[in-house]
């Protein structure tokens, strides 16, 4: 595709939900990041991908959250039990090179 | 451990005025450097980036940044500012090596008054 497509664009979630964020990277794009952006924060890194392999996980928070890249493309982030310490903007990248990522627009999730 | 901090929140220049955005970092060697624009609403586009050579670099939109390896800095220049300038601008470092994630700094909000 032309960039990186994340959907849905907003999430609301009821305090105990579990949520399932896409991501669809660039096309032909080997290496795909997650990041939590916090209001008035900038983005912290979640986890990284290389193909289908889930090489980093050390940004995740708790093991509420959960990524996957099943077949090297498109990628989900799972969060189980949401709450409200969760609402936050989720980012995704992809980077063809590791030298330069294009980010997409985002998920903002809201946890009631 | 990396570290970036942007130490300026908020700035508001006029247009036409020129800016100038801080960025110091901590790593222990000569990280690759970024610089991101971020408009309300939307993802994160790349101004410009330095991984090595001539220390002054071309970005975007007409932004320009410089780093100086004794202050371990890498601040943000435009010469003259456009109304459309008016986002959040955040730095960034990354490990030369490996994945490559970035560690941002807090950011810094950009406003722009006629």
């Amino acid at each position: 595709g032309a960039g990186v497509s994340q959907s849905p664009r907003y999430k609301v979630a009821k305090r105990g939900q579990d949520v399932a964020l896409r991501c669809d990277p660039i096309s032909g794009h080997v290496s795909l990041f997650w990041y939590q952006q916090a209001l008035g924060q900038g983005p912290e890194f979640l986890t990284y991908f290389q193909n289908e392999a889930q090489l980093d996980k050390s940004g995740l928070p708790s093991d509420r959250f959960f990524a996957e890249r099943p077949e090297g493309s498109v990628s989900t982030l799972k969060i189980q039990r949401t709450q409200q310490e969760d609402s936050a903007v989720y980012l995704c990248a992809s980077s063809l090179d590791s030298t330069e990522a294009f980010f997409g627009q985002g998920t903002r999730l809201t946890v009631v | 451990a990396q570290s970036v901090t942007q130490p300026d929140i908020h700035i508001t220049v006029s247009e036409g005025a020129s800016l100038e955005l801080r960025c110091n970092y901590s790593y222990g060697a000569t990280p690759y450097l970024f610089w991101y624009v971020q408009s309300p609403g939307q993802g994160l586009q790349l101004l410009l980036k330095y991984f090595s050579g001539d220390t002054l670099v071309q970005g975007i939109k007409g932004f320009e940044a410089e780093f100086k390896r004794s202050q371990s800095s890498f601040n943000l220049r435009k010469p003259s500012v456009h109304w459309s300038d008016a986002a959040e601008y955040f730095c960034a470092v990354g490990a030369p090596t490996g994945a490559n994630n970035l560690f941002f700094g807090t950011g810094t909000r950009l406003t722009v008054i006629p």
